[in-house]
């Protein structure tokens, strides 16, 4: 099993509309919880952060984590076309420094 | 806050020879850094972990002596890609931990794109 796990995609939403992207992760004493999106050619950028169960939202962005199921999600709304980018779910070892990246889900806002 | 500087953001170099890519924090300390390779289409895949003034800890499969690696100071690392080969061409991306901050929050340099040729 992989360490942390993302669908691929691509995920095709109509503008508009709410985009939900998963990530399951495997340590179970993982206490931070990180979304970065990465538009093609350019290096990842840090857009939410999470620690506790429950929701955070910022913005249009709302991260909601799930350590019972070692479930971390991020939501959308209202989407629009410069949401159209790769969406990486990230989670630091308990038991090192560094962060495991999932492998990304590509996101298209379709007009 | 948290920006992290990346210089050359483009190299080409010929075969044989040696590139050194600057990761700099410009707003706060970081003892620690690290050293991501992206290739087209493919994910992140650390490289190597930068510690400050001790010797990088290498990914399994980096070759340590192709890869050099110095974190000399708390606000700069460097990356040296000895005797490049084409299969060393890459998207290079250094990310850095604010000392100060208490999270594992990672900040990205804007990465560097090596062609050798």
């Amino acid at each position: 099993q992989k360490e942390v796990e993302q669908n691929s995609g691509p995920l095709s939403v109509p503008e508009g509309a709410i985009a939900s992207l998963n990530c399951t992760y495997s340590d179970r004493g993982s206490q931070s919880f990180f979304w970065y999106r990465q538009y093609s050619g350019k290096s990842p950028e840090l857009i939410m952060s999470i620690y506790s169960n429950g929701d955070k939202e910022d913005g249009r962005f709302t991260a909601q984590l799930n350590k019972a199921s070692q479930y971390v999600s991020l939501l959308i709304r209202d989407s629009q076309p410069s949401d159209s980018a790769t969406y990486l779910c990230a989670v630091p070892l308990s038991s090192a420094s560094k962060i495991i990246f999932g492998s990304g889900t590509r996101l298209s806002i379709r007009p | 806050g948290a920006v992290v500087s990346q210089h050359p953001s483009r190299v080409i170099c010929k075969s044989g020879t040696s590139v050194k890519i600057e990761c700099r924090s410009l707003d706060f300390q970081a003892t620690t850094m690290f050293w991501y390779r992206q290739f087209p289409k493919k994910s992140l895949m650390l490289m190597a972990t930068s510690n400050e003034g001790s010797k990088a800890t290498y990914e399994q499969g980096v070759e340590k002596d192709k890869f050099l690696i110095n974190h000399a100071s708390l606000t700069l690392s460097t990356l040296t890609v000895t005797s490049a080969h084409p299969e060393d061409s890459s998207f290079y991306i250094c990310s850095a931990r604010d000392s100060q901050s208490g999270t594992y929050e990672q900040y990205f340099g804007p990465g560097t794109r090596l062609t050798v040729t």
